[in-house]
């Protein structure tokens, strides 16, 4: 299975720049790291997602380092509604092929 | 608007009985995913889908199986339902980047609660 490792929790100060990091160490080199969150109660929402180099929507950046084990998933100024869970994931090739799966996210919960 | 839409928000039923949970989709999308979320556990993939008529164990498939009749619809079905398959359950749709089978951006159900009691 394609393995992420993200912090359980974190939390940010509204207003602030919310930095969210994902080890993806064993992903390839054609396979695309992809952003979720969830807020509560409802299904998990795309965010964002990036091959190599750094990307930016009306939602978020996504910093990939160069040897790509490894992404931050910036959220600017964060907001009270942006508390959910934060998930990344990559792709699974070989005996996992087409399969989905998610590692367990970061908690994230901005303050006033 | 891209749209993945469960049959139900909520559903209660009784231990024993045979559970349908609806999925549809409208985007043409050839994957298609069930997961349950507890609570600590995250989301866990319950059965998917690539194609009509096919179907892939995924990491919890226990007590569980699938109906991919048509391209738009996947069906989960708890045979015999069990007060441990009280949950949330999510559905889930993408399709695959050519050329590797990857999948790209999915998107998700707005879940149903199901409780068994």
């Amino acid at each position: 299975d394609a393995k992420t490792t993200q912090p359980p929790s974190m939390d940010c100060a509204e207003g602030r720049a919310a930095n969210l990091p994902c080890n993806h160490s064993t992903i390839s080199g054609n396979e695309y790291v992809y952003w979720y969150r969830q807020i509560h109660s409802q299904g998990p929402q795309y965010i964002i997602h990036g091959l190599k180099n750094n990307e930016t929507n009306e939602m978020a950046s996504l910093i990939i380092t160069e040897d790509r084990k490894s992404s931050t998933l910036i959220l600017p100024h964060a907001t009270l509604r942006d508390t959910a869970v934060y998930y990344c994931r990559f792709n699974a090739g070989g005996t996992s092929y087409g399969k989905l799966t998610f590692g367990q996210g970061t908690i994230l919960t901005v303050h006033p | 608007d891209v749209k993945v839409t469960q049959s139900s928000r909520y559903l209660v039923k009784r231990t024993g009985e045979k559970v349908f949970l609806e999925c549809v989709q409208d985007m043409d999308h050839e994957n298609m995913f069930w997961y349950r979320q507890d609570p600590g556990l995250g989301l866990r993939l319950i059965y998917f889908s690539y194609d009509v008529k096919m179907k892939e164990k995924g990491d919890i498939p226990e007590g569980y199986s699938v109906s991919r009749e048509k391209k738009e619809r996947f069906s989960l079905i708890l045979e015999s339902a069990s007060t441990n398959q009280t949950s949330m359950y999510l559905c889930a749709s993408s399709f695959p980047l050519p050329g590797t089978g990857f999948n790209t951006e999915a998107f998700f159900g707005q879940g149903t609660r199901l409780t068994v009691v």
